[in-house]
């Protein structure tokens, strides 16, 4: 069965790290585009950061670039998130997502999802 | 970025009745070198991740009912399920992927009337 599942959140008060772990099962993982996507309490989806199958390519939202850094083990089937920096505004769960299709190219739709982790930035 | 919008933001349907959601991209998704339009609906239901449906604007992702279908290009998308069941009330999300830089609509509530 194809799975992705998060660990990691936490609560933790601004300005603090924190990093996410996602573990891929029951696909090639070095195949396939890897995303994280957020969700704030009550609040709609929002991409944060794609990365390629290398991890040559990584792409990020505007209000996480320079604090999360999205990286990759193939040979663990592993995709991590690290926060740094945290602010309250980064409150969400933080799911991963895979890309659909064996696509080259970072233009891609999300086919499976994981249930997510919660991350709390608060004092 | 590209910003997606969605109407309305809710609705509220009877069983067995037709549902329609509009999304509107801010910059056309549809690339011309292969006519295809970088365009997904998602459906979230509560405490769930969210679902793939529809990609490439109008292709049913497997094991999705034929109720829900897609259609639109460029700028214009509509997400139709064309006979309610109790099961599909959930929020509906659209996603452009055209960009390097993916952004979401602010998501349609679908409830049972």
């Amino acid at each position: 069965e194809v799975q992705l599942m998060e660990s990691g959140g936490a609560l933790v008060q601004p300005g603090g790290s924190l990093r996410l772990s996602c573990a891929a099962s029951g696909f090639t993982f070095s195949n396939y585009w890897m995303t994280w996507v957020r969700q704030a309490p009550g609040k709609g989806l929002e991409w944060v950061a794609n990365i390629k199958q290398d991890g040559s390519e990584k792409y990020y939202v505007d209000s996480v670039k320079g604090r999360f850094t999205i990286s990759r083990d193939n040979a663990k089937n592993s995709l991590d998130l690290q926060m740094n920096s945290l602010r309250a505004e980064d409150t969400a769960v933080y799911s991963c997502a895979r890309g659909g299709g064996v696509v080259s190219g970072p233009n891609y739709y999300m086919d499976v999802w994981g249930k997510g982790t919660t991350v709390t930035v608060s004092s | 970025d590209i910003v997606m919008t969605q109407s309305p933001d809710s609705l509220a349907v009877s069983l067995g009745e037709r549902a329609t959601i509009n999304c509107k991209s801010s910059q056309s998704v549809l690339y011309s070198s292969n006519n295809v339009n970088y365009l997904a609906w998602y459906q979230q239901k509560p405490g769930q991740p969210p679902k793939l449906l529809i990609y490439w604007a109008s292709t049913r992702e497997s094991g999705v009912p034929d109720r829900f279908s897609g259609s639109g290009s460029g700028t214009n998308f509509t997400l139709t399920i064309s006979s309610l069941q109790a099961e599909d009330v959930a929020v509906y999300y659209c996603q452009q992927y055209i960009s390097n830089f993916f952004t979401f609509g602010p998501g349609t509530k679908v409830d049972l009337k």
